[in-house]
């Protein structure tokens, strides 16, 4: 069955570092791949959407590779800042023919960001 | 602008009974979502609607409904409440169908505690 997965372990950073959360799928090949942001108690904000045939994608201090060899996303948050801190979540759409309407989510990794 | 609404923000309900979310999109989106998060884990998805049909279903059992109505705003029923069922509903809004070219906005969500 297809699988997403991110890292379950919150990942701790200084301030003004660079976070780099990664996201693994498995039994699957997506057309595109979008990053969240969710601050607790809240619904997700969408961040950035990468498509297959886009290597890299970058909005101001954020980035994110797609490497559909490797079935692998990588994002990253430049220059840190405590108000970076949150939970990041990758999503796939997984329904058939590609066709946009059954988005389906990693569990999502905690980001937090030291003064 | 208000965005996604959702009510109510929270419930608290027993097993074996049944509850009524509900949820408004921004104006001008036609198509509707429902996702469960359960504690610690990513999104599910549960159903998208648009143009007041059925686009997509995730994997939930039959005691999970959704309606939208002429007005684009929608109601899920979740019918004999497990304690399994708590958790927090999302409901996200986009213009149209397919999450690759239309941003989805999510609500506040609904907290559902079954005891």
């Amino acid at each position: 069955s297809q699988k997403i997965e991110q890292n379950s372990e919150a990942l701790n950073i200084q301030e003004g570092k660079t976070a780099t959360l990664t996201c693994n799928y498995t039994n699957y090949s997506p057309a595109y791949l979008q990053w969240y942001r969710q601050d607790p108690g809240r619904g997700p904000v969408f961040l950035l959407l990468i498509r297959e045939n886009e290597k890299e994608k970058r909005k101001e201090r954020l980035k994110v590779t797609f490497d559909t060899t490797l079935k692998q996303s990588l994002f990253h948050i430049t220059a840190s800042q405590p108000a970076d801190s949150a939970t990041y979540l990758c999503a796939l759409d997984m329904s058939d023919n590609n066709a946009g309407n059954m988005l389906t989510f990693g569990g999502g990794t905690r980001l937090m960001v030291k003064p | 602008d208000a965005g996604v609404t959702q009510s109510p923000t929270h419930l608290i309900k027993t097993r074996g009974q049944h509850v009524t979310l509900r949820c408004s999109p921004i104006s001008g989106h036609k198509s509707v979502s429902w996702y469960q998060q359960v504690l610690g884990q990513g999104p599910q998805f549960i159903f998208q609607y648009y143009e007041k049909e059925e686009r997509g279903r995730g994997n939930f059992p039959d005691r999970f409904s959704a309606r939208q109505f002429p007005n684009y705003s929608s109601e899920l029923n979740v019918n004999a409440l497990l304690l399994g069922d708590s958790a927090l509903y999302l409901c996200a809004s986009s213009l149209g169908l397919s999450s690759s070219y239309n941003e989805q906005f999510f609500g506040p969500g609904t907290r559902l505690t079954v005891l």
